[in-house]
């Protein structure tokens, strides 16, 4: 089955520093990739819809200056968290669909960011 | 405005079966989706409905009634390493995954 994969599965920085998350899809093309987060108990919130070589479509509420995110080639997509603040910290995953319409979507592992 | 609803969390015995609900109302229905999801851990797929009817896969079967706006996931044959939340999540009129709470699946021995 279709693999994506995310680099780092865990990070733990300081307040005020940023942090880049890779989403990678191994085996195939992503032409559609998506960011989420999920706080403890919740679930899955979507931040972003990215496609490759056009900006990311943000969800209401998600600040794009804060959450920068880059679509560069249909195997890679970045999530960069600027200035993290302890708020930031929870589960963020990424999801890559090939083609359209969605049909499924193939999650990475997540990576667990903590600001402290 | 889109919603999801599923229990919060349910209970069930090993070797048993156990029903999960959701309902739905969405601005359009492109299929509706079950993942697993055990703690700490990204969703895995479970089942895709877009039809009508029962779509069974090994223990999980899935159901879905567009008319209705409901589906169920059924568990059989319970065994522990089921216990993990499940996530209902429909794609609306733009494909967009709308996503349920998630219910919580605990199994006693």
């Amino acid at each position: 089955g279709a693999v994506v994969s995310q680099h780092p599965s865990w990070v733990i920085c300081k307040s005020g520093t940023s942090v880049k998350i890779e989403c990678r899809s191994l085996d195939f093309q992503a032409t559609t990739m998506f960011w989420y987060r999920q706080f403890p108990k919740q679930s899955l919130m979507l931040m972003a819809t990215s496609n490759e070589g056009s900006k990311a479509t943000y969800e209401q509420g998600v600040e794009k200056d804060k959450f920068l995110i880059n679509h560069a080639s249909l195997t890679l997509s970045t999530l960069t968290v600027t200035s993290a603040h302890p708020e930031d910290s929870s589960f963020y995953i990424c999801s890559a669909m090939e083609g359209e319409p969605v049909n499924e979507q193939f999650f990475g592992p997540g990576t667990r960011l903590t600001v402290l | 405005g889109q919603n999801i609803d599923q229990p919060t969390e349910m209970t069930a015995t090993e070797g048993a079966i156990v029903q999960i609900n959701c309902t739905y109302q969405t601005s359009g229905f492109n299929g509706l989706f079950w993942y697993q999801q055990h703690a700490g851990e990204a969703p895995t797929f479970l089942s895709y409905n877009v039809l009508d009817g029962l779509e069974e896969k090994g223990r999980f079967s899935s159901f879905l009634s567009r008319s209705k706006g409901y589906s169920y996931l059924l568990l059989k044959e319970l065994q522990m390493k089921d216990s993990a939340s499940y996530l209902c999540a429909v794609s609306d009129s733009n494909y967009q995954l709308i996503w349920g709470a998630g219910t919580k699946l605990i199994i006693k021995p």
